[in-house]
């Protein structure tokens, strides 16, 4: 079964200082796929960044790098240059490809504060 | 937006009521989900479908049940609501297994 672990419920970071969210994973499948996702305060779940299994290159977005180490089953979130707009819950997931439609598991998320 | 909607968006309902929401889309996606997400809680998998009439459980599934009768829309039933399916609903579409899913913007149910 799958399973996702973010170990920080909370985390405080200065204006303008980079930031990394941990993120753990445990499957048995080799195709596979991570995310994260951002919920601010409003509600809505809004895509950041994704990263294949098979991608032997850390993904990139913008202010967003996630720092993938496969043998250690780990997807951390980076930000840099942290805005006050950055405030927010943070959800690392995965997906099975291959298997069960897809179906991803979250993990129970971190609320990032930015301090001006 | 990824052209989902979400309906209705707010409900309060008494123990013991059917409840049923909705999920449209617009982009012919064939993977769709229901999430609920609970204080304290990442979003957990209720139930999922990979097509028209193709559904199937997720981890979370007793006391829901699911149709997909058309591509771009998935319903979700609370058949007799209780107390403990208090909580914030999503849905969310992909078009394949290994793209990102796009989520409505949740419907906040209240059962008293």
């Amino acid at each position: 079964a799958q399973k996702i672990t973010q170990t920080q419920p909370g985390m405080f970071v200065q204006e303008k200082e980079a930031v990394t969210l941990d993120c753990t994973y445990d499957t048995s499948d080799q195709s596979y796929g991570l995310f994260w996702y951002k919920q601010p305060s409003s509600g809505e779940m809004i895509f950041l960044i994704y990263q294949g299994s098979y991608d032997e290159q850390n993904a990139t977005e913008g202010r967003y790098s996630l720092n993938f180490q496969k043998a250690r089953k780990s997807a951390n979130l980076v930000i840099s240059a942290s805005q006050l707009g950055d405030s927010a819950m943070y959800f690392c997931a995965m997906r099975e490809v291959n298997t069960n439609a897809g179906k991803s598991t979250f993990g129970d998320g971190t609320t990032l504060t930015v301090k001006p | 937006d990824a052209g989902i909607t979400q309906s209705p968006r707010h409900k309060v309902t008494e123990t013991g009521t059917p409840v049923t929401l909705r999920c449209h889309q617009t982009e012919n996606h064939r993977y769709m989900y229901w999430y609920r997400q609970d204080p304290g809680h990442g979003l957990r998998l209720i139930h999922y479908s990979y097509g028209v009439k193709d559904t199937d459980k997720g981890e979370v599934s007793d006391g829901y049940s699911v149709s997909r009768s058309k591509t771009e829309d998935f319903l979700l039933t609370l058949e007799s609501a209780t107390s403990s399916q208090t909580s914030v609903y999503f849905c969310a579409i992909s078009p394949t297994m290994d793209q990102p899913q796009h989520f409505g913007d949740g419907t906040r149910l209240s059962i008293l």
